[in-house]
């Protein structure tokens, strides 16, 4: 089965600073898809990225990109500037195509901004 | 609607008693998924939807989790005799896709407590 792991519970970063939250996947697949996910305190979970494992080039949404190393089955997320409504948790989701309906997600890393 | 949602959005219920959970997903959207997110865990899959197909029930936790989808829209999740360790907050999501690989739109949950 595949497994999803996020091994930073908590992360914080100054106002207007980059912070990158960690993620690590197992898989014996070669065409998936990565996903990550923003959830405020109103708890509904938004796309903030998602990545196709067949591209290499990293996917790009504004303030926020992916570092995706497919060898190393690592997908880590940069938030560039900061904002204080970026505060939130942040899951990394894993789906494994091929017609798959089922997202996996990791435990979640807990994002604090300090103004 | 423009959203999936969910009701009701809190629910606080005593040890054995019965619960319904709503979902009402995005119009058009054929697949339909329940999630559950317990305190500090990511979020484990419970039931698929897709159009009028048999619903794959494989992560359901026990008998008492039930679910239903009527006329391939509204959903409810009934949760029977519900136990403390049933306390959780229930996402509900849907796509326009069968398949998993863009994601899915989730609601807000409800947060289900069990006193």
């Amino acid at each position: 089965a595949q497994t999803v792991t996020q091994s930073q519970p908590e992360m914080s970063v100054q106002e207007a600073e980059t912070v990158t939250l960690s993620c690590t996947y197992d898989t014996s697949e070669s065409d998936y898809y990565l996903f990550w996910y923003k959830q405020p305190p109103s708890r509904q979970m938004i796309l903030v990225i998602r990545q196709e494992a067949y591209k290499q080039q990293n996917a790009t949404e504004n303030r926020f990109s992916v570092n995706f190393q497919k060898a190393a089955k690592s997908f880590s997320l940069k938030i560039s500037d900061s904002q204080l409504g970026d505060a939130a948790m942040y899951f990394c989701a894993y789906n494994s195509g091929a017609g798959s309906y089922q997202l996996t997600f990791g435990k979640g890393t807990k994002l604090s901004v300090i103004p | 609607g423009a959203g999936v949602s969910q009701s009701p959005s809190n629910k606080v219920t005593e040890k054995g008693k019965d619960v319904e959970l709503r979902c009402d997903p995005i119009s058009g959207h054929t697949a339909l998924y329940w999630y559950r997110q317990s305190l500090g865990q990511g979020l484990e899959f419970l039931i698929y939807f897709q159009g009028n197909s048999a619903p794959d029930k494989s992560g359901l936790p026990s008998d008492r989790f039930s679910a239903e989808r009527t006329g391939g829209s509204v959903s409810t999740l009934t949760i029977q005799r519900t136990q403390q360790e049933d306390s959780a907050v229930y996402l509900c999501a849907s796509s326009r896709r069968s398949s998993g690989d863009y994601g899915y739109t989730f609601g807000s949950g409800t947060r289900l407590t069990v006193v």
